[in-house]
């Protein structure tokens, strides 16, 4: 079964807007949650990542939320430009063997 | 520098055959990992060594074997390859007791016809 689970699966936002996804998590041994950003025929590389005893973290444009008690974290982007458009791996690591689990994958398209 | 390299990127071979994918990381890490990204995008961790010992063993067919001849290189040799193993393959390092932050290669992505 997925450990974490990500939502949506595809998402559509305009040039300036909010980008908004949403991870989900039952474990709550996890103690670390970073977020990935993958260019097509590339790997996903670490944009940003936060641990549970915050309840958000910010760099630039980018802003996770974490809401420990609903076991819940999302990304924020805001102004999002056409260069973001990627797909976005939520995942959590689980154990001292760094072994994460990642979220289904976020399609994100910011349209100019 | 690529920090974290793996060959071939492209890799097109019929059933039955035997391949395999070669990763080097130039970063001083002492965990490696494979990955595999299926048609949907989902990835999973199928193996991890840590200082050329295996730590993380997923349910994996045994006809994947990995090796790791130093902690800067880890292999994955894949036997009998069967359609479904096509897929991309990443490889990935860190640094287990410092660093939370796995490093992935750029993939292979095989496909076996």
């Amino acid at each position: 079964q997925q450990q974490v689970k990500q939502s949506p699966q595809s998402l559509i936002v305009q040039k300036g807007g909010i980008s908004i996804i949403n991870c989900a998590y039952e474990n709550t041994a996890f103690d670390y949650f970073p977020w990935y950003q993958q260019f097509p025929g590339k790997g996903p590389a670490l944009l940003i990542a936060i641990r549970p005893d915050v309840s958000e973290k910010k760099e630039g444009r980018f802003t996770i939320s974490f809401n420990k008690s609903a076991k819940q974290f999302s990304l924020h982007i805001m102004d999002s430009q056409p260069g973001d458009s990627a797909t976005y791996f939520c995942a959590a690591r689980g154990d001292n063997f760094n072994k994460f689990y990642f979220g289904s994958g976020t399609k994100l398209n910011v349209k100019p | 520098d690529t920090a974290v390299s793996q060959t071939p990127k492209y890799l097109v071979t019929q059933m039955g055959n035997d391949k395999s994918i070669k990763c080097e990381q130039n970063l001083g890490h002492d965990t490696m990992y494979w990955y595999k990204q299926d048609s949907k995008k989902f990835l999973k961790i199928m193996f991890s060594y840590n200082n050329k010992e295996l730590i993380i063993n997923e349910t994996v067919p045994n006809r994947f074997s990995p090796k790791s001849p130093d902690k800067a290189h880890l292999n994955l040799h894949i036997n009998s390859l069967e359609l479904g193993d096509s897929a991309v393959y990443f490889c990935a390092s860190s640094q287990l007791a410092s660093g939370n932050t796995i490093y992935f290669g750029e993939g292979s992505w095989l496909t076996v016809v």
